[in-house]
């Protein structure tokens, strides 16, 4: 089985900010591990993956996650906010023997001025 | 390169009607998904082909949903009768048969107000 947990449902930083979305993963075997935004009205954008090639992923938008292995985690990181950050946030899964793709739950994200 | 194409966008019905919704991947793209979205929730994937077979729809309420996807390529989702409960975005999907790797594309959505 497979599942991912998201750290916090929302989150609020200042423009110019860290912004940083935790995500957890359970899985028994190599996963493949992708972040998604979903701005208001809109449906998904793929910002990064993670396929077991570096462990450090750059994505669009200045966004990069890193896998760990040992944690369990695909924690997502921007350095500095800015106001069309504002959106939702969602980590998935695929499983290397499986091609069901699994979602977290969310994050919001709000940037403050 | 045509994205995920959906309609109808928006939807409004009244419990025990039925509706249907049509999802029309990118070109080539053997894997196509169907996911429920409720408000304040991640995605939860309804059913999953593989060109014209079904591959997983373990989470398809299919006393009320159904789903085809004709030649491998269009698919429909359908529900009959709706409930309040399947008030939700339905959002579709499409990747390349490879790996599972593949990035996934979504469409845009269609907002389902049942009441």
């Amino acid at each position: 089985a497979q599942s991912v947990t998201q750290l916090g449902s929302h989150v609020s930083v200042s423009e110019g900010a860290l912004v940083l979305l935790r995500c957890n993963y359970s899985s028994s075997v190599p996963p493949y591990l992708f972040w998604y935004v979903q701005y208001p009205n809109q449906g998904l954008q793929l910002l990064l993956k993670y396929t077991s090639a570096a462990t450090l992923v750059k994505g669009i938008n200045g966004f990069e996650a890193e896998f760990k292995k040992s944690e369990t985690s695909f924690h997502l990181t921007k350095p500095s906010a800015h106001m069309s950050d504002a959106a939702e946030y969602f980590c998935a899964v695929n499983l290397s023997n499986d091609y069901k793709l699994s979602f977290g739950a969310g994050t919001t994200v709000t940037v403050r001025a | 390169e045509a994205g995920v194409a959906q309609s109808p966008r928006y939807k409004i019905i009244e419990k025990r009607q039925s509706v249907a919704f049509w999802c029309n991947p990118i070109s080539g793209h053997a894997t196509l998904y169907w996911y429920q979205q409720i408000l304040g929730q991640g995605p939860k994937l309804l059913i999953q082909f593989q060109n014209n077979g079904v591959v997983d729809d373990s989470q398809l309420p299919k006393d009320r949903f159904s789903a085809e996807r004709l030649k491998g390529v269009d698919s429909t989702l359908k529900i009959q009768p709706a409930k309040l409960e399947d008030s939700a975005v339905y959002l579709c999907a499409s990747s390349s048969y490879g790996n599972p790797g593949s990035e996934a594309f979504f469409g845009q959505g269609t907002r389902l107000t049942v009441v």
